[in-house]
């Protein structure tokens, strides 16, 4: 079993609809991150959450903190073609000496 | 040139090649990484350099050879490789110390072993 775990592995929508991608895991965070890989390129930072509790919002993406910090979800509103790509989730766990663990990703496809 | 760069992007080789991979940071950060990316699995942090002294190595074969001359530089060397060694390979830079710190990735170099 993966520390972290994301769900759902692969999202399948049409342009304009809403969807929420989840990340757990049993251990807590001292901080999470969340990234978006497009095809043929390295992942790039979408934001980084620290408190736990704490919401974030980037346009149409809203990024969610869980209280115990053991979990987060990234929702998006009115998903566009462009919204294509690879999101992960990757924590700093405090017990593994704040290493970054990141989850398998889920893929996202919006279709126009 | 800004960011991480990689080279090359593709590489096909035989299992007998030995060949290496490169990145090159343009940020000034104080930590370079090398990642393997395989499809449906997450992202293996294969090895950490901090200052140019290697941190980190999870249990990486010796088929995997990393190099880092100076805190922009950061080599792979690759060796009798195995088919299942077939990744992405992502390099990536950050600046230690800082809480949640933002891992900068390059576009990462496609290794097929034949």
């Amino acid at each position: 079993t993966q520390l972290l775990e994301q769900s759902p592995q692969f999202l399948s929508i049409q342009e304009g609809e809403n969807l929420t991608v989840y990340c757990n895991s049993s251990s807590v965070f001292s901080s999470l991150q969340w990234y978006r890989q497009e095809p043929g390129e390295g992942p790039v930072l979408l934001v980084t959450v620290v408190t736990g509790g704490e919401v974030k919002k980037l346009k149409r993406l809203t990024f969610q903190f869980g209280d115990a910090r053991k979990d987060s979800s990234l929702h998006i509103t009115a998903a566009q073609p462009g919204d294509t790509g690879l999101y992960l989730c990757a924590g700093h766990y405090m017990e593994y000496g704040n290493k970054l663990v990141f989850g398998a990703g889920t893929i996202l496809r919006v279709k126009s | 040139e800004t960011g991480v760069t990689q080279t090359p992007r593709h590489l096909v080789m035989g299992m007998t090649n030995k060949k290496s991979l490169k990145c090159e940071q343009h940020l000034g950060h104080n930590a370079m990484y090398w990642y393997k990316q395989s499809a449906k699995k997450p992202l293996e942090l294969m090895f950490v350099y901090s200052l140019e002294e290697r941190v980190e190595n999870n249990s990486v074969p010796s088929r995997f050879s990393p190099e880092c001359p100076n805190s922009s530089h950061l080599f792979l060397h690759l060796h009798t490789l195995q088919p299942e060694d077939s990744a992405l390979y992502l390099c990536a830079s950050s600046q230690l110390g800082l809480v949640g710190g933002e891992l900068f990735f390059g576009e990462g170099s496609r290794l097929t072993v034949l």
